[in-house]
């Protein structure tokens, strides 16, 4: 089944603790996207990658890293949590970059609590 | 920079009446316009999208939007609401000239049919 997977789906942290959060997908995509959705504000976009090894903010990215390595693979990294990144998380991925008017298929969510 | 605008954070409809959830825009050069649906706990998922050609877009589930450049509108509709539409609902808009990065969100209506 051609699906985008995040883990963990539930995560509650304490400020500073670094944290990880997965993201794979299956369909050979070149584009992948991580999003944070908060009340009212909708998605914004945190980083993207248009292929292995190139990555770029988005319109959020303080506080966040992100890497490349493979092309199925798009980790999130918050080195040291702060409380106001306590937000869902989506991981995105589609053929090639947005602005072609690619679909978008995401993951099913992160949820974190960072306290 | 491009923007979408989802006029109405709450819509209500009765199952069986028709029910619109409306989408402005401002982009530079043609948009690619989606509508995105997020079930409770769930991610995104594609629901339909313009890109160029017939100004009337069907997708899945019975909805349909129409894309209107003098308006630059793109509302969602769907002639006779289920209960199973209830779900938050999302815009969104790109464009050719668009960065790579530049998908663009609006804030999401929740939409919720009554029975």
């Amino acid at each position: 089944e051609a699906q985008v997977t995040q883990n963990p789906r539930y995560l509650i942290t304490v400020t500073g603790k670094k944290l990880t959060v997965t993201c794979s997908q299956n369909m050979n995509h070149e584009y992948m996207s991580w999003y944070r959705q908060d009340p009212g504000l909708g998605l914004r976009q945190i980083y993207y990658s248009m292929n292995v090894e190139v990555t770029d903010k988005g319109d959020v990215p303080e506080g966040y890293k992100v890497s490349r390595k493979e092309k199925r693979n798009f980790p999130l990294i918050l080195e040291s949590p702060s409380p106001n990144q306590t937000s869902l998380y989506f991981c995105a991925s589609s053929l090639s970059r947005q602005g072609a008017g690619e679909t978008q298929y995401f993951g099913p969510g992160t949820r974190l609590l960072v306290l | 920079a491009q923007s979408v605008a989802q006029p109405e954070d709450q819509v209500n409809v009765a199952e069986g009446n028709p029910l619109t959830v409306k989408c402005t825009y401002s982009v530079s050069g043609n948009p690619y316009l989606f509508w995105y649906v997020q079930y409770p706990n769930r991610g995104l998922q594609f629901l339909l999208k313009y890109i160029t050609g017939d100004n009337l877009v069907k997708g899945s589930y019975g909805f349909e939007a129409e894309f209107n450049k003098s308006q630059t509108s793109f509302h969602l509709k769907k002639p006779s609401a289920l209960v199973s539409d209830s779900a938050l609902y999302f815009c969104a808009v790109s464009s050719a000239r668009g960065s790579a990065r530049q998908l663009t969100f609006g804030s999401g209506t929740q939409l919720t049919v009554l029975p």
